[in-house]
């Protein structure tokens, strides 16, 4: 069964900082990868998505994530962080065409130091 | 802007009592999903639907969860008798999923249950 890695529970960085959440999964084939992000109080909203072709994939609010798949790795950057980016960010993953379910990461949150 | 939306967003209820939840796909999204999250356990999937027949509900407590989708635009979630340990956020999130296609979850606001 396939699942999702976050090795890291808590991460402080001090604004203006570059940032860099880790994410391993575990499945046979090429999956499909997703960040969400959650602030306090919220829903989880879709960061960005991989699902084929480049492997370097842009997202909202400028982030960026990259699938290495020698490494079954999906990790997710930003060059510098803003005070609003302290939040909890979930990974996951999903495989098409075998059920619908997405299987999420424990999530990491995030603390920025001004 | 579509989103998913989900009420009551708060709910204080006493244990036996019954709760039910709602949540309002997005127009046209195929796939309806529950979720609970808390501190210890994180976010776990309770059930879901796609074309509104249930497929997998293997993460509800079956003795006093059920959850049903009357319609293409209502989901519910409901619990019966309601206990303390059922305190959490419970999300609904929609997608949609077409053969071959691409997919992704939307994730509405969430109900924050209190049992006390």
């Amino acid at each position: 069964a396939q699942s999702v890695t976050q090795p890291d529970i808590h991460i402080t960085v001090s604004e203006g900082a570059s940032l860099e959440l880790r994410c391993n999964y575990s499945y046979g084939a090429t999956p499909y990868l997703f960040w969400y992000v959650q602030s306090p109080g919220q829903g989880l909203q879709l960061l960005l998505k991989y699902f084929s072709g480049d492997t370097l994939v842009q997202g909202i609010k400028g982030f960026e994530a990259e699938f290495k798949r020698s490494q079954s790795s999906f990790n997710l950057r930003k060059p510098s962080v803003h005070w609003s980016d302290a939040a909890e960010y979930f990974c996951a993953v999903g495989v098409m065409n075998r059920d619908d379910k997405i299987i999420f990461g424990k999530g990491t949150r995030l603390h920025i130091l001004p | 802007d579509a989103r998913v939306t989900q009420t009551p967003r708060h709910k204080v209820t006493e244990m036996g009592q019954e709760v039910t939840m709602r949540c309002q796909p997005i127009l046209g999204h195929n796939t309806v999903f529950w979720y609970r999250q808390t501190m210890m356990q994180g976010l776990e999937l309770l059930a879901y639907f796609r074309n509104r027949a249930p497929l997998d509900d293997s993460g509800m407590p079956k003795d006093r969860f059920s959850a049903e989708m009357p319609d293409a635009t209502l989901a519910t979630l409901k619990i019966q008798p309601s206990e303390p340990r059922d305190s959490a956020v419970y999300f609904c999130a929609s997608g949609l999923v077409l053969s071959g296609s691409n997919y992704e979850q939307y994730f509405g606001p969430g109900t924050r249950l209190t049992v006390t």
